[in-house]
């Protein structure tokens, strides 16, 4: 079945640090990618996403490029800010069936000042 | 634009108490999804509705069950209630079930079993 793998956390950053969060996937066909953030005591909200290989999604400073020889969608962020403390979400949906979405297990990021 | 709507935000039941978590959205969307989260354990979907007038089981649907009432409401049940089933439980919907949609979630339910 569709599989979702995220690199464990808590990740731990100081201000202005490169963030990389990886995610590798397992999918039947052309598979639909998306990053969710989660902030503290709210729901997941959308933060970008690829439809099909070699597209870049970014939102807010974040990217993730669509790679389908590597089956990867690492998040990116060139200098996060305290306030991009918060839990990341690796997501797929897959061309087939009903199309239920994957999910990753999640990554923390702290980001002190 | 409400989004997606989830009351009540926090329940404190008895095991064995019943209740029913109600979730709408006012986007128009057609798919409607029931998640519960608990740490470490990422998302786990519990019933899912592709479509008004049609529900089905996700991966953790035992003592739940679910009813799509209209296009804008999906709720759901907890008839008899276990330590077990104490989480955060998130309502989402998406457009349709077009695997490009993204998912719209609300805010949960913080729900305790005692």
């Amino acid at each position: 079945g569709d599989s979702v793998t995220q690199m464990e956390g808590p990740v731990t950053l100081s201000e202005e640090a490169f963030l990389t969060i990886n995610c590798t996937y397992t999918a039947t066909g052309y598979p639909s990618l998306f990053w969710y953030v989660q902030y503290p005591g709210e729901g997941l909200q959308l933060l970008l996403k690829a439809t099909k290989a070699d597209d870049k999604g970014s939102n807010k400073g974040f990217e993730a490029t669509y790679r389908k020889e590597t089956t990867s969608f690492h998040l990116e962020k060139g200098s996060v800010q305290v306030s991009d403390s918060a839990v990341y979400f690796c997501a797929l949906s897959a061309s087939g069936g009903s199309y239920i979405p994957t999910f990753g297990r999640g990554t923390s990021l702290i980001v002190h000042p | 634009n409400a989004g997606v709507t989830q009351t009540p935000k926090f329940q404190v039941l008895k095991t064995g108490q019943s209740m029913t978590l109600q979730c709408a959205q006012d986007m128009n969307h057609n798919s409607m999804y029931w998640y519960r989260q608990d740490p470490g354990m990422g998302l786990r979907l519990i019933y899912y509705s592709a479509s008004e007038g049609t529900t089905d089981k996700g991966e953790v649907p035992n003592g739940y069950n679910v009813s799509r009432l209209n296009k804008r409401e999906f709720s759901l049940r907890l008839e008899s209630a276990a330590p077990s089933q104490t989480s955060v439980y998130f309502c989402a919907s998406r457009r349709t079930a077009d695997p490009y949609n993204e998912q719209f979630f609300g805010p949960g339910t913080r729900l305790t079993v005692l």
